[in-house]
């Protein structure tokens, strides 16, 4: 079974510019969340889709963006990018039935914003 | 506000020993706990998990205790193996959300 894919694996972006990242999830899963980490920060939730329609969203301006297509795979973008925004951007994929989920991750897109 | 938090950054524990690594949360509201390790250029791998309604859980090398009443959980690895050095993230979840709240990782280097 293969696993979450997350493409590009690395990019280099200049600010103001924008990204869009790519998430494919296990076959089957249907929630798709992501995640930005930064050193000293851990895993910061940024939002998290099922069936097309964002579920949940964290503390994250508006300038992150998500969105999810009927074969479940996810996209997320980044406008207007700044130096803060250079990360590692981890999706997540789980199956959401009931009952206590795991979420398995990609291997993430390392963002650097110069 | 950190509501998931791992106070050591790293720790070192000689190879075949026992390695423990602590988390704390504040959100009561937390009932499902999870540890994830991480190696360098890798995303998060799922390790052990533990629901709120039971105090141990425990998989092979690898134990996690739940305590409810001081909002703590500790990893415990015996014995400890290279291949254990990782960044090791406690993440918790309230009951029928998705969203991960993780700690900032502990880093353990395992000593040959």
């Amino acid at each position: 079974k293969a696993g979450v894919t997350q493409t590009p694996r690395y990019l280099i972006k200049t600010r103001g510019q924008q990204v869009t990242l790519s998430c494919s999830p296990i076959s089957g899963h249907r929630s798709v969340s992501w995640y930005q980490q930064t050193p000293g920060q851990g895993l910061q939730f940024l939002f998290e889709y099922f069936s097309e329609t964002q579920r949940n969203k964290g503390n994250f301006p508006g300038r992150f963006s998500g969105r999810q297509f009927s074969n479940s795979r996810s996209e997320m973008n980044v406008s207007t990018l700044e130096l803060g925004d250079s990360a590692l951007y981890l999706c997540a994929s789980s199956s959401d039935i009931a009952g206590a989920n795991v979420l398995t991750f990609g291997a993430g897109s390392r963002l650097t914003v110069l | 506000d950190q509501q998931v938090k791992q106070n050591s950054p790293s720790l070192s524990v000689q190879e075949g020993r026992i390695s423990i690594l602590n988390c704390d949360y504040t959100n009561s509201m937390f009932d499902y706990f999870l540890w994830y390790k991480k190696y360098p250029a890798e995303g998060p791998t799922f390790l052990i998990s533990i629901s709120s309604i039971k105090d141990k859980n425990e998989d092979g090398r690898f134990t996690v205790f739940l305590n409810k009443s001081a909002k703590h959980l500790s990893l415990h690895i015996v014995p400890s193996q290279p291949g254990d050095s990782a960044v090791y993230f406690c993440a918790a979840r309230n009951f029928g959300n998705e969203k991960l709240t993780f700690g900032t990782g502990t880093r353990l280097t395992i000593i040959p």
